[in-house]
Formats: C-alpha cells, structure tokens, sequence
C-alpha cells in the first residue's frame, strides 16, 4: 500500500509565475488536508478537502491560494503570482476518517526566487 | 486560541540515555494528541493518544497524556543515532479536523 505521494519533491519558480503542487492520498483515504512549514517554523495547517469539497480553508490566504480535490486525479494546491515569502516546504496528509490520524507525504520544497 | 509549547526545543543526548520530551496544548474542544517523528522528509506518525493515563508503547518509545493537566510526554529509552529527529506534537479538536502542531524538540543522538 503505497503512502501519500506528492509532486514535484522539488519546484523552482521565479516571483509572478504559478505553482501547482500535487498530493495522492493513500489508498482508501478520502481526507486530505494541505500544511505549510516555514523555515524554522512549525507546520501550519491550510486547507482539508475531501472529494470534491473544501472542508475548512481557514489556514489558506485569501489571495493567491487555492486548493481542490476533484473526483478523480490528485489533490492539487495552486499558488498563483509566487512571491519570495511562500518559499516553504508544503505538505499533504491523508486520513481513511474524521478522527484518525494523519499520514504524511514527503513534502514539496517551493523555492521562489 | 489554540496552541501547543513543546519543550525542551532541543535537546542533545548521548547513546544509550533516556529522554523525556514535553507537550502542552491549550484547545477547545480537545479530540486527540499526536506525536510525529520528522526526519528530513515527511513527519511520521507515532502515537495517538486520546484517553487519560493511558500508556502508548512501541519498542523503545512510549506517551502518555494528562488531560486534566492538559500534557503529554513521549519518553524514549536506550536511544540510538538513528532517533535524531525533530518530534513534533500536535492536537486536534473535535469541532475540526486540522492538527495545530507545536514547533517541535530536535533531538540529537551522539555515539
């Protein structure tokens, strides 16, 4: 059973161009939750979605965010006219459940040059 | 607002030693506590602890949480190198299904 997947690992991006970052849930997982961590900082929740559907975007900025879970392909997170500051590593979790817990991808690495 | 303290935020030990990492959260609301183990990739989860008193034990690692003192402690015995890591705390209302995580203990293990 293979764990959360994301892609790309690594994204390099100049200020004003668009990210797009993907995350495949676990097998059987319809939760999937985005987390930002800073440099030095710990994980900041973003956005859980399942299928289909924002759940609770409280953690996203309001402008040049945005996440969506379709009903087939990947969870992608999508970052629009990139500046210096969303240089972070950004990381998926997917749950089978409300209340279980959380696993993890390995992350993707944005840096905004 | 929600929030977890982890301490201490580093800590360095030699092989073979016994470490107690802390966790205190403050939420309303409180469903859950979970301990991760970052390494320089994606957290791995640990422990999920949602009962008072209650030990969590796998192999050389165990939590336990105080809900009326609003804690929890991951303990790690005889620890080796390959323990060094950043232990990240988090918890989880039951009004939402976000994690609020601490900052994390990095842990380093010498030989």
């Amino acid at each position: 059973n293979a764990g959360v997947m994301q892609n790309p690992r690594h994204l390099v991006r100049r200020r004003g161009q668009e990210a797009r970052l993907r995350c495949s849930p676990m097998k059987g997982h319809s939760h999937v939750y985005w987390y930002r961590q800073l440099p030095e900082e710990g994980l900041k929740f973003m956005v859980y979605l399942q299928k289909e559907n924002i759940i609770d975007e409280s953690g996203m900025p309001k402008e040049r965010f945005s996440a969506e879970f379709p009903k087939e392909g990947p969870s992608i997170l999508r970052i629009q006219q990139v500046v210096r500051g969303d240089s972070a590593a950004y990381f998926c979790a997917s749950s089978p459940q409300v209340g279980y817990e959380q696993y993890f991808g390995p992350g993707t690495r944005l840096t905004v040059t | 607002e929600d929030k977890v303290v982890q301490s201490p935020l580093s800590l360095v030990v030699h092989e073979g030693d016994t470490v107690t990492l802390n966790c205190s959260y403050e939420v309303t609301n409180f469903r859950s506590l979970l301990w991760y183990k970052q390494e320089k990739k994606a957290p791995t989860f640990l422990f999920m602890l949602t009962s008072s008193g209650i030990e969590k034990k796998s192999g050389r690692l165990s939590s336990i949480l105080d809900k009326k003192e609003l804690f929890s402690i991951l303990n790690i015995t005889a620890t080796q190198t390959g323990d060094s890591a950043i232990y990240l705390c988090a918890v989880e209302a039951q009004n939402t299904d976000k994690l609020i995580f601490g900052t994390g203990t990095r842990l380093q293990v010498f030989p």
